[in-house]
């Protein structure tokens, strides 16, 4: 089983459009999770770290569901600027500073 | 300020030869990560270096693969003899510390013939 599992899509939507896509992990004792994004052909920028307690930024809000292992991304009223391929990261047990990158959730907003 | 820079951007070699790459991270940051990103695929960690402790290598998928920290500064990741499955973007991060957000470079893009 992969570390980190996520659906590749691609999720085409209208602009103006919700979008909400998982990622599962396989390790318990991960601490830190994130999504970066990475756009065609170029390196991953962070996007958010995501906190026990869910949290948002602008139009993006993330949440992390620890008993069934997952982390969630959903981005609100889409702008064609969001198409991208979105990666779930997790880290390891606190002090593990490797990180787990999923292979990535490709959004494609259309005009 | 500058980000992470890498050279080369592209690199096209034959089977067997060894190429290096290079990392440039952002001025005092303390970590450097070097992953391997195939066509498709998600990134793959190959080394991690840490200030002056020694690097972890655990992620280097062969003997072939080795790589290099001078101090807080430049990197390179050198591949011998290379194989065609080399074929992939090497990305390179660095964080000001550990687990703190990665900022990567724009990877060399490398093909093997």
């Amino acid at each position: 089983r992969k570390e980190v599992e996520q659906d590749p899509g691609p999720f085409n939507v209208p602009e103006g459009a919700t979008v909400a896509f998982n990622c599962t992990y396989s390790n318990s004792a991960s601490q830190s999770f994130f999504w970066y994004r990475q756009d065609c052909r170029k390196e991953p920028k962070l996007l958010m770290s995501v906190y026990s307690s869910g949290n948002e930024d602008g139009r993006f809000t993330a949440q992390l569901n620890r008993a069934s292992q997952y982390i969630s991304l959903l981005i609100r009223d889409s702008k064609l600027s969001d198409s991208a391929t979105y990666l779930c990261v997790v880290s390891g047990k606190t002090g593990d500073y490797k990180l787990s990158f999923g292979a990535g959730t490709t959004v494609t907003v259309r005009a | 300020g500058a980000g992470v820079s890498q050279s080369p951007s592209n690199k096209v070699t034959e089977k067997g030869k060894d190429v290096e790459l290079r990392c440039d991270p952002i001025s005092g940051h303390t970590a450097l990560y070097w992953y391997r990103q195939r066509l498709g695929q998600g990134l793959e960690f190959l080394i991690y270096f840490q200030g002056n402790s020694a690097p972890d290598k655990s992620g280097l998928p062969s003997d072939r693969f080795s790589a290099e920290r001078t101090g807080e500064s430049v990197s390179t990741l050198t591949i011998q003899r290379t194989q065609q499955e080399d074929s992939a973007v090497y990305l390179c991060a660095s964080s000001l510390v550990f687990m703190d957000t990665q900022y990567f470079g724009p990877g060399t893009r490398l093909t093997v013939l």
